[in-house]
């Protein structure tokens, strides 16, 4: 497999629920991020990590807890969920230090009842 | 002010015209921009990189910079149904971090 790989593609959960979004890249790449995409809004960066190691945290709730085990690996753990968390949460990965931009998945669509 | 800003549209156009997606972008500072392109049920995948200097040219795409008015824009000649997508312009943030703005979502009718 090549690029970067989103598991499951839609998730339905209801607000007790908890669930973990799962993405790999095999890119190489150095940098993974969570992004969540709304509609009419413009992509809302979540987490960042690199080198495995968490850089940003965007005033997250904390209903939102991710996990990066290796620098291929990266997991959103999700707890106790409002519908108004329901998006397409999208993960990306880069090299630091070039500006190439991002490769995307192609995100889980997670809509919570 | 948002960072970078764009029309959501919808825009619609037929086969064979010339689309152009336009961004405005509040940091003087912004050395270069991106666009990228979202197919329905996909993530969104990088389409092109431009240094905020000139245009860029690759096929039937253009971006153009306009740095007096920090305007920025994508120019698509021949459209075709398969443009049909939504495309997103971004601006740099710190590190490798970037401000994208809304989207603009197009149809290309056959």
């Amino acid at each position: 497999e090549t690029g970067v790989t989103q598991t499951p593609r839609h998730l339905v959960m209801g607000m007790t629920n908890k669930k973990s979004l799962k993405c790999e890249q095999h890119l190489g790449h150095n940098a993974m991020y969570w992004y969540k995409q709304s509609a009419k809004k413009p992509l809302e960066l979540m987490f960042v990590y690199n080198f495995k190691e968490q850089t940003e945290n965007n005033s997250v709730p904390s209903r939102f807890s991710p996990e990066c085990p290796n620098s291929s690996h990266l997991f959103l753990h999700l707890h106790t969920l409002q519908p108004e968390d329901s998006a397409l949460y999208l993960c990306a990965s880069s090299q630091e230090g070039r500006n190439y931009g991002y490769t995307f998945g192609s995100g889980t669509r997670l809509t919570v009842v | 002010q948002k960072e970078v800003e764009q029309d959501p549209g919808p825009l619609s156009v037929p086969e064979g015209a010339i689309v152009s997606l336009n961004c405005t972008y509040s940091n003087s500072a912004f050395q270069y921009f991106m666009w990228y392109r979202q197919y329905s049920r996909k993530g969104p995948e990088l389409l092109m990189y431009t240094y905020s200097s000139g245009n860029k040219e690759d096929g039937r795409f253009t971006a153009q910079v306009d740095k007096s008015s920090k305007y920025i824009s994508l120019f698509i000649r021949d459209s075709q149904p398969s443009d049909s997508a939504t495309y997103l312009c971004a601006g740099p943030n710190t590190g490798n971090q970037f401000y994208f703005g809304t989207g603009t979502s197009l149809t290309v009718i056959p």
